[in-house]
């Protein structure tokens, strides 16, 4: 596509209920990022993916949180239980590749999903 | 640890008056320093990078930022500010040789830009 999609824009859940974020990256990067974006947290990195590599999940921030990416593609971000502190906006973000060649490794980042748990 | 720090939460400027967001590093080894724009109820878009070379690095939109290796700043600068200019601005660095894809963005600086 012409750039990461992601969906939905909007998502209202009750406290202890399971969400599943969407993101559609760039078609032919290999690389897809998960950020959250929230008040006096700012930008946290979540999840990164790089083709078929082991994902590297070191920004999650509980075992609430996880992430999988479908034939090297799209992307859902699933939050288990949520709870009012989840609230933020779910950014996703997709590159050519994760490779060293910084050049290929701008990230392009979808408009994000904002997640309101109440 | 990697980090990148925006010490000013706001940044007032006049239209047609020269903007500066501020943006300070501290990494091992070389830097590679990034600055995204956010608009409104929008994703972050890319303006411009430092990997290596010129110090004056330029970007998208009439941007331009400035390496500079002693004081390790990486400032934002537009010679002319807009009303259009005015969101919400993010320096980032591109964390260590073990996880070339994450980034880690400072707090953000807010840009108004008054008629």
């Amino acid at each position: 596509g012409a750039g990461v999609s992601q969906s939905p824009s909007n998502k209202v859940t009750e406290k202890g209920k399971d969400v599943e974020l969407r993101c559609d990256p760039i078609s032919g990067h290999t690389a897809l990022y998960w950020y959250r974006q929230s008040l006096g947290q700012g930008l946290e990195f979540l999840i990164y993916f790089q083709g078929n590599s082991a994902p590297d999940k070191s920004g999650l921030p509980s075992d609430r949180f996880s992430a999988e990416r479908t034939g090297g593609s799209v992307s859902t971000l699933t939050i288990q239980r949520t709870q009012q502190e989840d609230s933020a906006v779910y950014l996703c973000a997709s590159s050519l590749d994760g490779s060293t060649t910084v050049a290929k490794n701008i990230q392009y980042f979808g408009a994000g999903t904002r997640l309101s748990v109440l | 640890a990697q980090s990148v720090a925006q010490p000013e939460d706001q940044v007032n400027v006049a239209e047609g008056n020269p903007l500066t967001v501020k943006c300070t590093y501290s990494v091992s080894g070389n830097p590679y320093l990034f600055w995204y724009v956010q608009y409104p109820n929008r994703g972050l878009q890319f303006l411009l990078k430092y990997i290596t070379g010129d110090n004056l690095v330029k970007g998208s939109y009439g941007f331009e930022a400035e390496f500079n290796k002693s004081q390790t700043s990486f400032h934002l600068k537009k010679p002319s500010a807009l009303v259009s200019d005015s969101a919400l601005y993010f320096c980032a660095v591109r964390l260590g040789t073990d996880s070339w894809g994450k980034l880690q963005f400072g707090a953000g600086t807010q840009v108004v830009v008054t008629p």
